[in-house]
């Protein structure tokens, strides 16, 4: 069983520019969510994906954006980077009903630096 | 508001000892109540979590739990700490229905000393 893998693990960002991360969710999972991770803090809600629809988001702008695709690997867009959006960006992924549930199986995240 | 508390930002244990962290909760609904580790350079691991029935749920490498609806607590505890647990921890809180919307504690992080 392959778990939740995630590309990059580490990239280095200028303020104003733009990234995509990327993610591929566990076998059999149907949903993706994202988190953003801050230096010495939990982990932050972005938001969830369900069949290829934004399906809940937290309190971040619309800079923040997402794409699940049909084989349920998913993206998170990031546009006009600041500073703060350096963090450690988790991809979790669950199964059917996990999704409401909040049993999440997290990779290993991406790691942004914005200089 | 709903939040989670994690009193502890550091613990040092030594191997063998007992171990507990803390974690309070705030939260509107019913909540279903989690505990994730995070090793250094590494995703989230589930180590257990808590929907409803018995209020002491066990989890994977030992760990167990207890939910103690009056004291709004989920705390974790271990009876014999292992220096492969030095990690960092994190409580969580959702509900049914909250789309993957997982409420995060900042993190206990956890030493062992030999």
């Amino acid at each position: 069983e392959t778990g939740v893998t995630q590309s990059p693990t580490h990239l280095i960002k200028t303020r104003g520019q733009q990234v995509t991360l990327r993610c591929s969710s566990q076998s059999g999972h149907n949903t993706v969510s994202w988190y953003q991770q801050a230096l010495g803090q939990g982990p932050q809600f972005i938001f969830q994906y369900y069949r290829e629809e934004e399906n809940g988001r937290g309190n971040f702008p619309p800079r923040f954006s997402g794409l699940q695709f049909p084989n349920y690997s998913s993206e998170l867009n990031v546009n006009a980077l600041e500073l703060d959006d350096s963090a450690l960006y988790l991809c979790a992924s669950s199964g059917p009903g996990q999704g409401t549930t909040g049993e999440l199986f997290f990779g290993e995240g991406s790691r942004l630096t914005v200089l | 508001a709903q939040s989670v508390t994690q009193p502890d930002i550091h613990i040092t244990v030594s191997e063998g000892a007992s171990l507990e962290l803390r974690c309070n909760y705030s939260y509107g609904a019913t909540p279903y109540l989690f505990w994730y580790v995070q090793s250094p350079g590494q995703g989230l691991q589930l180590l257990l979590k808590y929907f409803s029935g018995d209020t002491l749920v066990q989890g994977i490498k030992g760990f167990e739990a207890e939910f103690k609806r009056s004291q709004s607590s989920f705390n974790l505890r271990k009876p014999s700490v292992h220096w492969s647990d030095a990690a960092e921890y994190f409580c969580a809180v959702g509900a049914r229905g909250s789309q993957g919307n997982l409420i995060f504690g900042k993190g206990t992080k956890l030493s062992v000393k030999p």
